[in-house]
């Protein structure tokens, strides 16, 4: 198996843009996680799906933020507009039972 | 707030020496993971302990949970270069699906 799949690898964008961040989990895997990753937040989990339904999103930070599951292998994660405090490292996890497999991540940049 | 808190922020350690890293967590649990990150990846999922275990073992790698003092260990052993990275651990935070992670231990290994 590939593992958890990201793209892109890197963005780079500017203030406003909108920047949409795609995911393809572990086949097999019911469960997907959004996470975002910063220096001085740590590690947050953003919204997790089961059966490709939205179960938490709670750490959605704001209404610019939305994700999608409209099948189970695929996801994608938007932001729109972006802002420079959105730049961060976004995961994506997906699991079957209790541990999860993240993808390589997805390094977002906003000037 | 982190479910989750590792202790230390940061350890160095030559190679051969044995590390070992705590967390502290807040509410009831029915797991607890430890996941390994290294530089610009993605965590990988190390072990899982269940609140009815005590100890478990994985190649170098054991894991302590004690449930009256809701703190876990991690201890490497003969730790290696390649061990270096950040370690989190993980929590089903009041029996949740989702898992919180703590703020990590940056492990560095020296040769």
């Amino acid at each position: 198996d590939a593992g958890v799949i990201q793209s892109p690898r890197h963005e780079v964008t500017e203030m406003g843009q909108e920047v949409t961040l795609r995911c393809k989990p572990i086949s097999g895997h019911d469960y997907l996680f959004w996470y975002r990753q910063t220096m001085m937040r740590g590690l947050e989990l953003l919204i997790y799906f089961n059966n490709n339904v939205p179960i938490d999103d709670s750490g959605m930070p704001e209404d610019r933020f939305s994700a999608k599951m409209p099948n189970a292998s695929f996801s994608t994660l938007k932001i729109q507009p972006s802002e420079p405090r959105d730049s961060a490292v976004y995961f994506c996890a997906s699991s079957r039972g209790r541990a999860q497999y993240f993808g390589p991540g997805t390094r977002l940049l906003v000037l | 707030s982190q479910q989750g808190e590792e202790d230390p922020q940061a350890l160095s350690i030559q190679e051969g020496e044995n590390a070992t890293m705590n967390c502290s967590y807040k509410t009831s649990i029915n797991n607890l993971q430890w996941y390994r990150q290294n530089s610009g990846r993605g965590l990988v999922h190390l072990i899982l302990i269940r609140s009815n275990e005590r100890e478990k073992h994985s190649g170098r790698l054991r894991v302590t949970l004690d449930t009256s003092k809701k703190s876990s260990s991690l201890l490497i052993t003969a730790s290696r270069a390649a061990d270096t990275a950040s370690y989190f651990c993980a929590t089903d935070e009041n029996y949740g699906q989702n898992f919180v992670f703590g703020p990590g231990t940056r492990l560095s290994v020296l040769p």
